[in-house]
């Protein structure tokens, strides 16, 4: 049984609008959630991340929003650009920092001209 | 460059080989993992170590075999694989006590035949 649900396989934005990846998991214990951007031929590259004691974290352009309650999160791209195309997959942990992470199947972005 | 570095990129073997997959990280990270990413699946995390000490096995079968020598280097060793074995394989690194979660190299994609 998936931990971590990525359910949308893909998404299609238009640049400069706004992109929101959306994530949900299953495992209370999570405490640790982090976002990966996955370019085709490289590994993931980490993005962002959010311990469970906040609710948002931003970092430029990249937002990503905790609701504990409804066990989900969201990263928000504003604006978005052509080179944020790419995969991007969810991860959680159950040890803080420095728990081992579990991984959605990745959501596809892709960011038209 | 992204500071884990994987060889080969790609390899292809049959059932009856034996092949080893290198990973090598200059980061000073402490702890090192093999995960296996499968057409339309999440991440599996595959090995755990720390500090050299395998922490975790997760269900993998035994013609898959980690070693880790040192706290910069990790294998994994092949024999005897199946045609589903076929997949990209992730090596990853972090700092235990980080807040960054991991560092990956990008991988090398194998294919059984």
């Amino acid at each position: 049984d998936q931990q971590v649900k990525q359910n949308s396989p893909s998404l299609s934005v238009q640049e400069g609008r706004i992109s929101i990846l959306n994530c949900d998991y299953t495992n209370s214990m999570f405490d640790y959630f982090l976002w990966y951007k996955k370019y085709p031929a490289e590994g993931p590259t980490f993005l962002i991340s959010i311990s469970s004691i906040k609710d948002k974290n931003e970092d430029g352009r990249f937002t990503v929003f905790l609701n504990k309650s409804a066990k989900h999160l969201s990263l928000h791209i504003v604006p978005s650009q052509p080179g944020d195309s790419a995969v991007y997959f969810c991860a959680a942990s159950a040890g803080g920092s420095q728990g081992n992470l579990i991984f959605g199947k990745g959501t596809k972005l892709s960011v038209k001209p | 460059e992204t500071g884990v570095t994987q060889t080969p990129r790609h390899l292809v073997m049959g059932m009856t080989n034996k092949k080893s997959l290198k990973c090598e990280q200059h980061l000073g990270h402490n702890a090192m993992y093999w995960y296996k990413q499968s057409a339309k699946k999440p991440l599996e995390l595959m090995f755990v170590y720390n500090f050299k000490e395998q922490t975790e096995n997760n269900s993998v079968p035994s013609r898959f075999s980690p070693e880790c020598p040192n706290s910069s280097h990790l294998f994994l060793h092949l024999h005897t694989l199946q045609p589903e074995d076929s997949a990209l394989y992730l090596c990853a690194s972090s700092q235990v006590t980080g807040t960054h979660g991991y560092t990956f190299g990008s991988g090398t994609r194998l294919t059984v035949v």
